[in-house]
């Protein structure tokens, strides 16, 4: 299986600022048709996850644009430019690529 | 707009067949590129992909529980259904329903494995 790796696996944020967050993969996730599946998400507490952003770097329908990824190969960066507390929550890097799909560990954002 | 519900039980017995029914709406899982999956995430834990169905009746497993795994699809009723056989108390999780490469979920279901 492709494992994905996340880091940091805390992060304590202050409002307004930005946050970034790691995701690598143990084998690149370009497929074969030439995409890369690639998809961020994020979970509130008790919430089931949403997607944020999917192939890399396209932010699904009603996502902020605070919201960016990008990233290529096996390295990957999700990043909020600056941060609202209603981000907190568990965010996930999710690999499409390669079966069975995989998730990061996930990365808990907080406000300090 | 597009809807999923998983249902089945809360409470099973080790060595017992879970089964749980996902109902949609919104989409067709008849519609070509379409599919349908299950995601589980123990408490507190990750998340874990199970198994997911295509519109073309596509079908592919997790290696991990494969064997015990089993997806179905009704495309009249709009629903999958997936069953694991031998549920242990590591089972215990909250079970997803998911559209395609997880673009849209359901609000998930806890099943817990007690005796």
């Amino acid at each position: 299986d492709v494992v994905m790796t996340q880091s940091p696996l805390s992060l304590p944020v202050t409002l307004g600022q930005p946050a970034s967050i790691s995701c690598r993969s143990s084998q690149s996730l370009v497929h074969s048709d030439g995409n890369t599946y690639l998809n961020w998400f994020h979970q509130r507490p008790g919430q089931s996850p949403r997607r944020l952003i999917y192939r890399v770097s396209n932010r699904d329908s009603g996502v902020p644009d605070r919201f960016s990824g990008s990233g290529s190969g096996t390295d990957f960066t999700l990043k909020i430019s600056r941060v609202e507390a209603e981000d907190v929550g568990v965010y996930y890097c999710m690999q499409g690529t390669h079966w069975p799909w995989t998730f990061g560990q996930g990365t808990k954002v907080e406000i300090k | 707009q597009i809807t999923l519900k998983e249902s089945g039980p809360t409470l099973v017995k080790p060595t017992q067949t879970l089964t749980l029914t996902c109902t949609f709406s919104g989409f067709s899982l008849s519609t070509s590129g379409v599919g349908v999956g299950w995601i589980r995430q123990p408490p507190g834990k990750a998340l874990e992909w199970l198994a997911l169905i295509s519109w073309d009746d596509d079908k592919r497993y997790s290696p991990s529980p494969k064997s015990r795994l089993t997806i179905t699809k009704d495309t009249s009723k709009n629903q999958v259904v997936l069953t694991m056989a031998n549920m242990d108390p590591v089972d215990t999780a909250t079970y997803y329903c998911v559209r395609g490469v997880g673009a849209t979920w359901g609000q998930g279901t806890l099943v817990t494995v007690s005796s």
